[in-house]
Parts: structure tokens; C-alpha cells; sequence
């Protein structure tokens, strides 16, 4: 969808080694979350951000650390400490105050840790 | 903790047939979404049911809210290559946040 930028679209990483995913938005919107995608599975979540300066732990937070010290911004850090950390990453963003609380994806990073 | 199961995780059709995913839950939904993703890329949303026994239609999609709010389904009539992908149920939440199902992945055989 429009409006959510994650770059690089392939990242490849030395195991040991802390790397950041960046993802930005120019939506406007107050929420934001960090996806975890491996094949053939579903979207696990990590961490989300529901306003700036505060967010919450998904379900697989272990290993990843964020920050949310601006609207438009959600970086996350994929840890050294994550045990298995190559995975499709997905970005998105929501306005939870809409009616319809859909989400918006952006276009992902695959990460490749060796 | 919260879960959708989404059933069957593969199916495989030839394209004029029709394809169903489900998607159940132990739980009441407040509400469920329904999402598709090409392959490589990522999901988009399709819609969004909240009434109990609500049906929705987009052109060859019907999506259904089961009346208990505990199930839904996504109907594809008459597959094309086109519907090719990976559909993902997700029950949302008033703070935004979205707990979704394994998804379904459909090929289509021209």
C-alpha cells in the first residue's frame, strides 16, 4: 500500500551482528506495528506502537527492540540475541480511531542473517 | 492466548472451479478481517466484518460473519490466475492490533 516505505527490500546480515529495519509512513497515522513472516506461515507479531514515545511487546518480542520517538517512524532492531533472526519483516500502520481499523503494509525486508 | 485457525492451509484448483478458506475461533471476534497477498509481496487489506451473520460481496468474493461471530469465510467464485496468492483471515482490536490466522494459499492451474 502507498504511504509506508521499508528499506532495504534484502538485507544481509553476519550472525552476531545487530541490524536495523527501518519504516516510515506519511499516513498520518498513530499506530504502528513490526511483523514477523516465515514460509508458509502466518504474521507474527513483535512489537506495535499505538502514539509516539510508547509501544507494547507482541507476541514474539524476544531478540528485537523498537523506537517510536516520532510519528512517521517505527525502527526495529533485530538483536544479536534473536536465535533465528532470517525472516520476511513487515511494516504497518493503522489509525485505530477510523471506524474501520485496517491496517496498511509496506512492501517488507527480507533479512538473511549467516 | 488469543488464536484464529484458518483452514486449509494449501489448495490447489483449476482456474472456473470455486475455492472457500475458514477461519474459526475458540472465542467471540469482535471483528475479522480478511487480507491477500501476492506471492513476493505483501497483504492488503480486503475487508472488514463486525455484525453477526454479515455477508459482504466484492465482484467473485463473498465474505461471511458467522452468527455466533466465532467463524468466517472467504468465498472465491470461479477462480482466475489472478486470485493466485495467500489469504489471511485477522481479528482486530479496538487499540488496531490484528492476531492473524495461518492463512490459506491458493494456486490456481490455468
Amino acid at each position: 500500500d502507498g504511504g509506508i516505505t521499508q528499506s532495504p527490500k534484502y538485507l544481509f546480515r553476519k550472525e552476531g551482528q545487530n541490524v536495523t529495519l527501518s519504516c516510515e509512513q506519511n499516513l498520518n497515522h498513530d499506530a504502528m506495528y513490526w511483523y514477523r513472516q516465515d514460509p508458509g506461515q502466518g504474521l507474527r507479531l513483535i512489537y506495535y506502537s499505538q502514539i509516539v514515545n510508547d509501544f507494547q511487546k507482541g507476541d514474539i518480542a524476544e531478540g528485537y527492540s523498537v523506537s517510536r520517538e516520532k510519528k512517521e517512524s517505527f525502527p526495529l532492531t533485530v538483536t544479536s540475541a534473536q536465535k533465528n533472526p532470517t525472516a520476511f519483516y513487515l511494516c504497518a500502520s493503522s489509525a485505530p480511531t477510523s471506524g474501520t481499523i485496517r491496517q496498511y503494509f509496506g512492501p517488507g525486508t527480507r533479512l538473511t542473517v549467516t | 492466548g488469543q488464536q484464529v485457525m484458518q483452514i486449509p492451509q494449501y489448495q490447489h484448483v483449476q482456474e472456473g472451479e470455486d475455492f472457500t478458506t475458514y477461519c474459526n475461533s475458540s472465542t467471540t471476534l469482535s471483528n475479522i478481517q480478511w487480507y491477500k497477498q501476492r506471492p513476493g509481496g505483501h497483504p492488503v487489506f480486503l475487508i472488514q466484518l463486525v455484525k453477526s451473520g454479515e455477508v459482504k460481496k466484492q465482484k467473485r468474493l463473498t465474505f461471511q460473519f458467522g452468527e455466533a461471530k466465532k467463524n468466517s469465510s472467504l468465498h472465491i467464485t470461479a477462480t482466475q490466475t489472478t486470485d493466485v496468492g495467500t489469504y489471511f483471515c485477522a481479528e482486530g482490536f479496538n487499540t488496531g492490533k490484528l492476531i492473524f490466522g495461518q492463512g490459506t494459499t491458493l494456486q490456481v492451474k490455468p
